[in-house]
């Protein structure tokens, strides 16, 4: 089993909809969590930055941590063809030495048709 | 400046050319890291410079040669790669050194790398 488990997707949705995109994750040490957009042949940019469990709400979007289901979910409201991206989520802790390096799910293609 | 910023952006070499590639940010950043990515793959750790010193190397092939000259720069090597090799090679930057607590990463645009 992976550390993190998130579907590649594609997730295809019309445009205004409500998104939901989803982690799973294995390690219960896991603090933080990221959420990153990546467009095509462009590097991650971060979107959403959460520690522990809770919800954080940014513009349009909103991330919600459940540690008790070691479950993390990015929403994306009234949801653009701007939106159309791949969409990492990564999450960290005190590695052995002391390191956070995050931990990467391998992304989900979203795709906003008009 | 609040950005990462990665030259060139493309980058085609034969397997037995010498290039490098360069990564820069003026955020005051401690830690700088370079990522290897391939298509429709998360992006995969090789080095890590905290303080301008290299704290992890996920073994690496001695292929790749990293270089941090100063706070603000990070320069990867590259010499005698292979076909394999090719990717979007991404920098990232964070705040604060590796050991002192929650990082969230800033990744400049990468740079694709095509190794014939």
């Amino acid at each position: 089993q992976k550390e993190v488990e998130q579907d590649p997707g594609p997730l295809s949705v019309p445009e205004g909809a409500i998104v939901s995109l989803n982690c799973t994750y294995s390690n219960s040490a896991f603090q933080y969590f990221m959420w990153y957009r990546q467009y095509s042949r462009k590097g991650p940019e971060l979107l959403m930055y959460t520690y522990s469990s809770g919800n954080k709400e940014d513009g349009r979007f909103t991330a919600q941590v459940d540690k008790s289901s070691k479950y993390i979910s990015l929403f994306i409201r009234d949801s653009q063809p701007s939106d159309s991206a791949t969409y990492l989520c990564a999450m960290s802790a005190v590695a052995s030495g002391g390191s956070y390096i995050p931990t990467f799910g391998r992304g989900t293609s979203l795709i906003v048709h008009p | 400046d609040t950005e990462v910023t990665q030259t060139p952006k493309h980058l085609v070499m034969g397997m037995t050319n010498k290039k490098s590639l360069k990564c820069e940010q003026h955020m005051g950043h401690r830690a700088m890291y370079w990522y290897k990515q391939k298509a429709k793959k998360p992006p995969e750790l090789m080095f890590v410079y905290s303080y301008e010193k290299l704290s992890i190397n996920e073994s690496v092939p001695s292929r790749f040669s990293p270089e941090c000259p100063n706070s603000s720069l990070l320069n990867l090597h590259l010499h005698a790669l292979q076909p394999e090799d090719s990717a979007l090679y991404l920098c990232a930057s964070s705040q604060r050194g590796l050991r002192e607590g929650e990082n969230e990463q800033f990744f400049g645009p990468g740079t694709r790398l095509t190794v014939l």
